[in-house]
């Protein structure tokens, strides 16, 4: 089947413009998460959905960042008022709950690089 | 912050040649999973470890979970073209649902 999917896969902002990033993920996955890369690093934890409820923010750099599931499938992060630190690789991932000892196996989709300029 | 460190950093190898890298934690972790990225895509699960001990294969691919859950190394076999990328590990536990990703180890492997 199909894995995640994000769009666009290349954003270029300037400096001040909002922007809204898309990730579709893989069905029947109610497990959603969002991941920041920034050049050479690996993936930094900001945000996660369990359905519709978003159950920890807490990687959130700003109150300019800002992530619905409203359906419990697709999500939106929005990033208002873009500033050059923003610049980066954006991933969404979608997982099936395996149990307690097992945790959460996660499929990354393509990400989304954003240049703001 | 990062909370695992990842070695090394970057490995040149020739094809055929065996690879090791390796993970280590201060803290410990109930979940060890293997990714590996390519240029411009996301990272892909290779493997996943669960139990303090086990040794786990994917291929020519074979990881382990330390006996302490503070350490995994991944090791690749007879190395070839297409395992250029970067391998990361990553954690997490029963409590915390994201996963903390080492800072990555960058693979060449020269013909």
């Amino acid at each position: 089947g199909a894995g995640v999917s994000q769009s666009p896969r290349y954003k270029v902002a300037k400096r001040g413009q909002d922007v809204a990033l898309r990730c579709d993920p893989i069905s029947g996955h109610v497990s959603l998460f969002w991941y920041q890369q920034a050049l050479g690093q690996g993936p930094e934890f900001l945000t996660y959905f369990q359905n519709e409820a978003q159950l920890d923010k807490s990687g959130l750099p700003s109150d300019r960042f800002f992530a619905e599931r409203p359906e419990g499938s697709v999500s939106t992060l929005k990033i208002q008022r873009t500033q050059q630190e923003d610049s980066a690789v954006y991933l969404c991932a979608s997982s099936l709950y395996l149990g307690y000892d097992r945790g959460y196996e996660q499929y990354f989709g393509p990400g989304t690089r954003l240049t703001v300029t | 912050g990062q909370q695992l460190n990842q070695s090394p950093q970057s490995m040149f190898i020739q094809e055929g040649e065996d690879v090791s890298m390796n993970c280590t934690s201060s803290s410990i972790f109930n979940t060890w999973l293997w990714y590996k990225q390519d240029p411009g895509e996301g990272p892909v699960l290779l493997i996943a470890l669960y139990k303090a001990g086990e040794l786990t294969s994917n291929g020519r691919l074979t990881a382990q979970f330390g006996i302490t859950r503070k350490d995994s190394f991944l090791n690749i076999s007879a190395s070839i073209p297409s395992d250029v990328g970067i391998y990361f590990c990553a954690v997490s536990s029963g409590s915390a649902r994201q996963l903390t990703f080492g800072s990555g180890t960058q693979l060449t492997v020269l013909p």
